[in-house]
């Protein structure tokens, strides 16, 4: 079936560390891929996406790349901060399945000063 | 210009009543969907409506239900509700569903506790 995998958190960091959240999925073609993020007590936001194999999808300093031969999509920071401390959640839309997300479990970061 | 609106945020039912949540998706967004997080399943997808229309349906008993108007705002509706329905209820919206490069931004979610 089409699922997602994230790595189990919570993920500790110290400020200014080099931040790999790892995002496998299963599918068949070509599916979207997406990582979210949501702040206590929020929604989701859209921290970045890729739509075709080895698109990089970049924001605020996060990166992640579509590998296809892989099947992973990892989210990568070169430098955290305290504020990034949230819970990430890697998710994939099928082709033809609208938008229907299927969402990872979610990584909770804890960033420490 | 406005975000995904839902309403209300936090409200507290008893076992089997029913609750309605309501969502303005973003202004010309079209195509709305609906997800239940909760600690134990994560985020899981109930529907999608696009133009009125329920274009997609997750793994949700007959109970969970949805509807789109004309004007895009779409509700969703839980009826006899159990203890393990208590979740955030987040709606998404876009503006049409499926295109490639479609972003999808959600709302801050419906926080509904069952006692």
């Amino acid at each position: 079936g089409n699922s997602v995998t994230q790595m189990e958190g919570p993920v500790t960091l110290s400020e200014e560390a080099f931040l790999t959240i790892n995002c496998t999925y299963t599918a068949t073609g070509y599916p979207s891929l997406f990582w979210y993020v949501q702040y206590p007590g929020e929604g989701l936001q859209l921290l970045l996406k890729a739509t075709k194999a080895d698109d990089k999808g970049s924001n605020k300093g996060f990166e992640a790349t579509y590998r296809k031969e892989t099947t992973s999509f990892h989210l990568e920071k070169g430098s955290v901060q305290v504020s990034d401390s949230a819970v990430y959640f890697c998710a994939r839309r099928a082709n033809n399945a609208g938008n229907m997300l299927t969402f990872g479990g979610g990584t909770r970061l804890m960033v420490k000063p | 210009k406005a975000g995904v609106t839902q309403t209300p945020r936090y409200l507290i039912k008893t076992r089997g009543q029913q609750v309605t949540l309501s969502c303005s998706p973003i202004s010309g967004h079209r195509s709305v969907s609906w997800y239940q997080q909760t600690p134990g399943q994560g985020l899981q997808f109930l529907f999608e409506y696009f133009s009125e229309t329920q274009r997609n349906k997750g793994n949700f008993p007959g109970r969970f239900s949805g509807r789109q108007f004309s004007n895009s705002r779409s509700e969703m509706n839980v009826s006899t509700l159990e203890l393990g329905d208590s979740a955030l209820y987040l709606c998404a919206s876009s503006l049409v569903p499926g295109a490639t490069g479609n972003t999808i931004y959600f709302g801050e979610g419906s926080w509904l506790t069952v006692v």
